[in-house]
Parts: C-alpha cells; structure tokens; sequence
C-alpha cells in the first residue's frame, strides 16, 4: 500500500539552527500538509500546499517556516533559526484532492525534532 | 472557526467490550464530514474510518462503526470488541479548506 515517507525519523539541533525535514507524499496526490504536534498535545495544521503553492496556512506558520516542492517527489518543511518551543513531532501528510467527500488525509509517522 | 469537542477524559475498557468515542463538531456548513484517526504510542497517525453528512447510512469499517447523528452534528467511533492493540489516543477532525483541524484526542486504554 503507498505510504507517506519521512526523513529523519528524529533529529536533535541546536537551538538557532535551522531544520529541514523530508517528505515523500504518495505519488499521485496532489495536495501536502504538514502538522505539528507538541507532545501530550493536538495535532496541528501547520500549511498546505497545492500546485506547488502554500493554499492555506494556520497563525502558526509565521515567518520562520517554509516549504518546497523541490521536485516531483520530495516536500520540505524548512524551520529556520529554530526555538525550544518548535521541539514537537513534525507530520507530513498528503490527499488526493482538498476538498471534502473522504479524500482522506495519509499521514508520514512523523519526525521528532528536539530542539536543545 | 470550526471546532471539534472531545470532551471525554482517559477511558479504561475491559478487553473484548466496545468503547464509545463523542466527537462533536461546530459549524454553520450542512455539508460536512468528519474522519476519525487512531495514535498508538509509536506516533503515527492511522486513518480508521470517514462518515459525510449526507450518507444515508453510518460508517462501517471492521470493528469501527460511526453513531451519526447530523441534527446534533456529531459522529461518535464506536469501537467493537475491543483489543489490547487498540489502546491509543483516538482524534476527530473534519476536512474542508485543504486542512483538518483535529480534536484534543480520546485516550483509550484496553486492559486485560
């Protein structure tokens, strides 16, 4: 079955350092996202992207964060001068379409990142 | 905004017994859905079943089941004959504008 795949599993970095974190969506879905999760808390809508531009972004994603499209297969989160407070579990996800009616959302499992 | 309420505490189930989920959702739209996802404690966010508000009939996906109910616009994971692998946190969330905006989550633990 295709899977959403993320790279690294779980990365450590100082703090002011900047973070880029992989994804490989499923192949033919057109639509990215990337969550965030804080540990013991809700999964969060970080940014979504389609046609190779963000579609929709949540008060979270200021300045600090970026993503890309590079080429035709890879989706990166780019968080830059990083905080102690980004350390979360980062979730890349894909859907076929945007919209509603069960395009259902598949999800990476995810990237640690601890910020220290 | 949109909002989904799981408002239940950490439940305890006994092995082999069913486990009901609420999950309720805020909005002004009548066109809706909402999907339920299962986290174990490796992370990974598992997709488990989907129910729109204009199927006729309530979601069915093996052991899970969705009780709709559109008027109250809730749609509550009924999870059947629960197993020990079943123990994870459980979150709601509806699609809609290229986002999902997910609950606080449902801890489920399945004892013996």
């Amino acid at each position: 079955e295709p899977e959403v795949t993320q790279t690294p599993s779980h990365q450590v970095t100082q703090m002011g350092q900047e973070v880029i974190l992989r994804c490989v969506p499923i192949s033919n879905h057109l639509y990215f996202y990337w969550y965030r999760q804080i540990l013991g808390q809700k999964v969060e809508f970080l940014v979504s992207f389609y046609n190779n531009e963000i579609s929709e972004k949540s008060e979270i994603f200021d300045d600090q964060f970026s993503v890309e499209r590079p080429d035709g297969s890879n989706f990166t989160l780019k968080i830059r001068s990083t905080k102690l407070e980004d350390s979360a579990m980062y979730f890349c996800a894909s859907s076929a379409a945007g919209d509603s009616s069960g395009n259902t959302i598949y999800f990476g499992e995810g990237s640690w990142l601890t910020v220290v | 905004a949109q909002k989904i309420t799981q408002t239940q505490p950490g439940m305890f189930v006994q092995e082999k017994e069913a486990v009901t989920l609420d999950c309720t959702y805020d909005t002004s739209d009548q066109s809706y859905g909402l999907f339920w996802y299962k986290q174990p404690s490796s992370g990974e966010m598992i997709f488990l079943i989907y129910q729109g508000s204009y199927d006729e009939q309530n979601a069915t996906e093996g052991r899970y089941s969705l009780n709709f109910q559109k008027a109250r616009k809730s749609a509550n994971l009924v999870i059947s004959a629960s197993q020990l692998g079943d123990s994870a946190m459980y979150f709601c969330g509806p699609p809609g504008n290229n986002r999902l905006a997910f609950g606080k989550g449902n801890q489920v633990v399945v004892i013996p």
